[in-house]
């Protein structure tokens, strides 16, 4: 089993729909990431979260650590958001990642 | 601007070859890491060294090798002994003690 499972692994919107991703670890964490990579492959860091709640514009991330548990939420999408969505822990010395979450946004 | 320059950004090479793949950061990290990414897959740990002539091995080290003989540059060599070199490779580097990683444009591999 992964340490790192992410859910759906695929997942079609329309644009303008509310779009949740989900992530569950399985491990001590001291700090969790939501990463997006564009189809390119490079990978940009979007959250880094230990607990509660972060915004930033139409991205929300939250974690809730007795359940180790976090889930990254996207308001009115848009197809720009289309990308690969991947949730890494830190455990100890180095990062895990989920698999990633394949976001479409259809206009 | 800082960052971590990864090059080239596609690499084809024949089967049982060598094969370097460079990462540069100016961002003055202590660590520095590199992955493999295969589809359906999380990224895996190759190696990674935390502080100049020092570097440890990931989960998947079988058939790769590492330098760190500078700060700024962490090579990765593909050898002919890795039985499935095509894949995608991210490198990325962090602050000693930090949990923020930053992360290169990734270098895609085909080995024909």
């Amino acid at each position: 089993k992964n340490e790192v499972e992410q859910s759906p692994q695929n997942l079609t919107a329309q644009e303008g729909e509310f779009i949740t991703i989900n992530c569950s670890y399985s491990v001590g964490i001291s700090a969790l990431h939501w990463l997006q990579q564009h189809p390119g492959g490079g990978i940009v860091s979007l959250f880094m979260l230990s607990s509660g709640k972060k915004k930033h514009g139409r991205l929300i991330a939250t974690i809730n650590i007795q359940e180790k548990h976090s889930s990254l939420h996207i308001t009115a999408s848009h197809p720009r958001d289309s990308a690969v969505y991947i949730c890494a822990v830190n455990k100890n010395n180095d990062m895990r990642f989920g698999a990633g979450t394949r976001l479409t946004v259809k206009p | 601007d800082g960052g971590i320059t990864q090059s080239p950004k596609y690499l084809f090479r024949k089967e049982g070859q060598n094969v370097t793949l460079s990462c540069e950061q100016n961002l003055n990290h202590d660590a520095m890491y590199w992955y493999r990414q295969d589809p359906g897959q999380g990224l895996r740990l190759i190696y990674y060294s935390q502080i100049v002539n020092d570097f440890q091995k990931g989960d998947i080290a079988e058939g790769y090798s590492v330098s760190r003989e500078k700060k700024e540059s962490f090579p990765l060599t593909v050898t002919s002994a890795q039985k499935n070199p095509t894949a995608f490779y991210l490198c990325a580097s962090s602050i000693q003690g930090s949990a923020e990683a930053f992360f290169g444009q990734g270098t895609r591999l085909t080995v024909v």
